[in-house]
Formats: C-alpha cells, structure tokens, sequence
C-alpha cells in the first residue's frame, strides 16, 4: 500500500540554525500539507501546497518557513532559524484531491528538537 | 469558538470491553467530513475512519465504527472488544468544504486500556 514517507524520523539541531525536513508524498497525489504537534498538543495546519505554490498557510507560518517541491517526488519544510518554540512533531501529509471527501495520507512524523 | 471539542482528555476502559470517544464539531457548512485518528506513542497518525456530512449510514471499519448525529453535531468514535493496542491518543478531526485545504484536529482523548 502506497504511504507518505518523512526524514529524518529525528531532528536534533541548535537554535538558529537552518533545518530542512523531507517528505516524499503518495506518488499520484497533487496536494501536499504539513502540519505541526507541539508536545502533549493538538495537531495544528501549517501550509498546504499544490501546483508548485502555497495554497493557504496558517499564522504560524511566518517568514521563517518555507516549502519547496524541488521535484518530482519530494516536499520539504525549511525553517531557516530555528527558534526553541519550533520544537514540535512535524507530519507531512498528502492528498489525491481536495473537498471534505478525500482523506489526506500522513506521514510518520519528524520530531524536531531545537536545543 | 473551538471547531472540534472532545470532552474526554482521559480515558481507562478494561480490556474487552467497548469504549465510546466523544466529538462534537462545529461548523456552518453543509458539506464537511470527519475523521478519527489514532496516534501511539511512537507518534504517527493513523487513519481509523470517516464520515462524510451527506452520508446516510454511520461509517464501519472492522472493529470501529463512528457514531455521527448530524443533528447534534456529534461524531462519536466507538471500538468495539478493546484491545491492549488499542491504548493511544485518539484524535477527532474535520475538513469542511469551504476549508478546502485543511484538517482542524481536536485536542484529543487519551485511552488506556486496562488487562
């Protein structure tokens, strides 16, 4: 069964610095989200993205962030100076379409820990 | 005001039993879905089931199945002969048709499953 893939599972990285992290969507899938889960809280939409340009992006979102599809498979999250408060879960998820009736495909997560 | 409210942030249920996870959502549009998710301890997101807003019968897969009373704004997630595996964070979610992009997740409910 096709699955949404994430790397690296864990992320250790200094505040300040530049982190990248990959995801590979569900191959056919055109709509590509990542989301973001402090610890102990909900999960929370960051950014959603489809045909190479952000489609909507939520107030956590700021200059700091930013998403690239750099090709044919990958998706990637680049928060270019870490802060302590980045330090949260991060799921990549994919969709085949959009509407209420299509689910979207998570990832496994990259936990991220800013020091 | 909260889109997705679950009311139970803890739960203990003995083994074999059936457990009832409450959700209520609110939203003004008329075409939405909802969804639950499981989420163990290693932190991946699991898909459990949907239900979508114009659905007829309630949603089954296997040993869950989600309890949607449209009319009170409830999505309640049964899992029917509990399991030890079945102790994780459970998360209640919704996409509505005007939101196209994003899934608003509730703050969870916390099961533990008792041998």
């Amino acid at each position: 069964e096709p699955e949404v893939t994430q790397t690296p599972s864990h992320q250790v990285t200094q505040m300040g610095q530049e982190v990248i992290l990959r995801c590979v969507p569900i191959s056919n899938h055109l709509y590509f989200y990542w989301y973001r889960q402090i610890l102990g809280q909900k999960v929370e939409f960051l950014v959603s993205f489809y045909n190479n340009e952000i489609s909507e992006k939520s107030e956590i979102f700021d200059d700091q962030f930013s998403v690239e599809r750099p090709d044919g498979s990958n998706f990637t999250l680049k928060i270019r100076s870490t802060k302590l408060e980045d330090s949260a879960m991060y799921f990549c998820a994919s969709s085949e379409g959009l509407g209420p009736y299509n689910e979207q495909f998570f990832g496994p997560g990259t936990r991220l820990t800013v020091l | 005001a909260q889109k997705i409210t679950q009311t139970q942030p803890g739960m203990f249920v003995q083994e074999k039993e059936a457990v009832t996870l409450d959700c209520t959502y609110d939203t003004s549009d008329q075409s939405y879905g909802l969804f639950w998710y499981k989420q163990p301890s290693s932190g991946e997101m699991i898909f459990l089931i949907y239900q979508g807003s114009y659905d007829e019968q309630n949603a089954t897969e296997g040993r869950y199945s989600l309890n949607f009373q449209k009319a009170r704004k409830s999505a309640n997630l049964v899992i029917s002969a509990s399991q030890l595996g079945d102790s994780a964070m459970y998360f209640c979610a919704m996409r509505e048709a005007e939101e196209d992009d994003k899934i608003i997740f509730g703050k969870g409910t916390r099961l533990h499953i008792l041998p």
